[in-house]
């Protein structure tokens, strides 16, 4: 298994411009997430995804930040416009569903790390 | 609402046992978990509790006391690389999903 993918790794885009961070599951994962990182904040859950159906968006900062998830093995979180101050590490996370806590383990991916100038 | 406190940064020796501690609150506990995160790289698994008492797995150890709200990561036999940052993490449950919530992380630095 490849694991969880996200592209691009890196983005360096000025102010007002739109930026698109993309993520492909983990196979048979009912449960994705998208979370962001900085240092101030830590890692910080942003929206996730049941059988690609947003369940919880109240990390969304703001109306300028969206997510989608067409289908079960594709998931896009969309900036429009950008500004500085969403400059951070995005990662994509990715779990199973079952009944056992222990066996939900969320695998992350590598992240997109974003520079908004 | 969800509530996760760990210490900031840490400091230990190579070869010494370190202790990092975990509090919680949240209304639909199901889980507690440690990620390990390198710089610049991913978090990734490490340990989950979900009843009361220790986990062992290898030179790392997990405790939770979920009354208390209280987990900690014991790692023995420091070594180099084992310089990370440390995720606490509550699985919370509600309305038949679920969600993790990770605390700010402790940055641990391993001397030599």
């Amino acid at each position: 298994d490849a694991g969880v993918i996200q592209s691009p790794r890196h983005e360096v885009t000025e102010m007002g411009q739109e930026v698109t961070l993309r993520c492909k599951p983990i196979s048979g994962h009912d449960y994705l997430f998208w979370y962001r990182q900085t240092m101030m904040r830590g890692l910080e859950l942003l929206i996730y995804f049941n059988n690609n159906v947003p369940i919880d968006d109240s990390g969304m900062p703001e109306d300028r930040f969206s997510a989608k998830m067409p289908n079960a093995s594709f998931s896009t979180l969309k900036i429009q416009p950008s500004e500085p101050r969403d400059s951070a590490v995005y990662f994509c996370a990715s779990s199973p569903r079952t009944g056992i806590a222990g066996a939900n383990v969320l695998t992350f991916g590598a992240g997109s790390r974003l520079t908004v100038l | 609402g969800q509530n996760i406190d760990q210490p900031t940064e840490m400091t230990a020796t190579e070869g010494a046992i370190v202790q990092i501690n975990c509090t919680y609150q949240t209304s639909g506990f199901n889980g507690l978990f440690w990620y390990q995160q390198h710089a610049g790289e991913a978090p990734t698994f490490l340990s989950y509790n979900v009843l009361d008492g220790l986990e062992e797995k290898g030179r790392f150890s997990s405790f939770l006391s979920r009354s208390k709200g209280y987990s900690y990561l014991l790692l023995k036999e420091l070594q180099m690389k084992d310089s990370a940052s440390y995720l606490c993490a509550v699985r919370d449950q509600g309305s038949g999903t679920y969600k993790y919530i990770f605390g700010t992380g402790t940055r641990l630095k391993v001397l030599a």
